[in-house]
């Protein structure tokens, strides 16, 4: 199993619409995840934290699985603003204290 | 407060040249780390920095890359005898305690070698 791994997208989905990712990892030891945002060769923003089973911030859902060591993005009301890749990030899934990126899931909102 | 600042935003070089990269981090951070993003791929880690010390260097490349973080000044990275391979966006971030993982990223250094 690769270290971080995500859905390889892209996402079309419509504006309203709801739309999820999952990311898996390996490092069972994993205390804590993080989705990032990237938009178009700009850099990647902080987005949720994960430490427990799940946090929520308005619109966007992360959850926790820790028995299967996945992690999910879910975004309610998709706006077309919210067109950008989304990565998945351990700390320390490589060892040491640095984050492990998942190549990320590209979504592209639609009118 | 500026945030991490990257300079140059952009850089172009021919093979065999030098590039060095410049990361001030946030005010208050002395914890300074770099990832690579290859085009069409996600994030690599390089190297993290503490002032005056390397404490991991394992994502770096074994030759012509090289990192520093004086006492004074921003973090430098060095990539000698750039090659088209090295072409990517490079990406610094900052923490204050390294211990924490929701780092702020400057808005990288897009590096071209001609």
């Amino acid at each position: 199993r690769k270290e971080v791994e995500q859905d390889p997208g892209p996402f079309n989905v419509p504006e309203g619409a709801t739309v999820a990712f999952n990311c898996t990892y390996s490092n069972s030891a994993s205390q804590s995840f993080f989705w990032y945002r990237q938009d178009c060769r700009k850099e990647p923003k902080l987005l949720m934290s994960v430490y427990s089973s799940g946090n929520e911030d308005g619109r966007f859902t992360a959850q926790l699985n820790r028995a299967s060591q996945y992690i999910s993005l879910l975004i309610r009301d998709s706006k077309l603003s919210d067109s950008a890749t989304y990565l998945c990030v351990v700390p320390g899934a490589g060892g040491g204290n640095k984050l492990t990126f998942g190549t990320g899931t590209q979504l592209k909102v639609e009118l | 407060n500026a945030g991490v600042m990257q300079n140059p935003r952009h850089l172009v070089r021919r093979r065999g040249q030098e590039a060095r990269l410049r990361c001030s981090p946030m005010k208050g951070h002395s914890h300074v780390y770099w990832y690579r993003q290859l085009p069409e791929e996600g994030l690599k880690f390089m190297v993290y920095l503490q002032k005056e010390n390397i404490i991991d260097e394992s994502g770096m490349p074994k030759e012509r890359f090289s990192a520093e973080f004086p006492k004074e000044g921003p973090s430098i990275l060095r990539i000698q005898q750039v090659v088209r391979g090295d072409s990517a966006a490079y990406f610094c971030a900052s923490s204050p305690t390294g211990q924490d993982y929701g780092y702020t990223f400057g808005s990288g250094t897009r590096l071209t070698v001609v």
